[in-house]
């Protein structure tokens, strides 16, 4: 499969505990997005990477959440000290830019906080 | 925040045309209209864009107002696999997408 990939698919923590998402994009993309959707709303803009570089955070990014895209490839987000509102689904998206071109989702991270 | 505006859900009856409508009357010049739709528990999957002319592929038909200012998206003979929310966005080619509510839409046997 050479789509965009998310680990782990599902993931429960306890309130307070840290937890860290893994994104592998499509190899040629260099757009690299993060969003969170709760039940019934539509995806909503966290942060995106241009290569390794962060270039936008959305105010819902708050202090405890963390991105990071080392390498230009790979993109990981860490949660700190999780409370029971970051329960969600995590999409991780790609895309190649310059260009007009279409973004690609992975299939998410459940996070479920107990 | 999302820019365009779409209906809440919409039914379609099993084999006939799905008709999507979009109102987009902000869109400026360079941007175009893209059409995403996300299958329940799966992640968003893109369908089609278009800027100003009508466009066709495998998956659906776009057809943009003359005046850009509302789009209808088209599945010619809907399957239940079609039940999935649609989303219709406004963006030039280098933003990032920015999801509203969608249309749910619902194929009926």
């Amino acid at each position: 499969d050479t789509g965009v990939s998310q680990d782990p698919r599902h993931k429960i923590t306890k309130r307070g505990q840290n937890v860290t998402f893994r994104c592998d994009p499509i190899s040629e993309h260099n757009r690299l997005y993060w969003y969170r959707q709760t039940l019934g709303q539509g995806p909503e803009f966290l942060t995106y990477f241009q290569n390794e570089a962060q270039l936008e955070k959305s105010r819902l990014l708050s202090d405890r959440f963390s991105a990071e895209r080392p390498k230009g490839s790979f993109s990981t987000l860490e949660i700190q000290r999780t409370e029971q509102g970051d329960s969600a689904m995590y999409l991780c998206a790609s895309s190649l830019s310059p260009g007009n071109t279409e973004a690609f989702f992975g299939q998410g991270t459940r996070l479920t906080v107990v | 925040d999302a820019k365009t505006t779409q209906p809440t859900s919409m039914d379609c009856a099993e084999g006939r045309a799905a008709n999507l409508p979009c109102n987009h009357s902000t869109i400026s010049g360079n941007e175009y209209v893209y059409w995403y739709r996300q299958i329940h528990s799966q992640g968003p999957q893109y369908i089609i864009h278009g800027l100003k002319n009508n466009e066709t592929n495998e998956m659906a038909s776009l057809i943009i107002t003359e005046d850009r200012k509302s789009s209808t998206l088209i599945l010619p003979h809907a399957t239940l696999r079609d039940t999935a929310v649609y989303y219709c966005i406004q963006k030039t080619s280098y933003d990032k997408v920015i999801f509203g509510p969608g249309t749910s839409l619902s194929v009926i046997p």
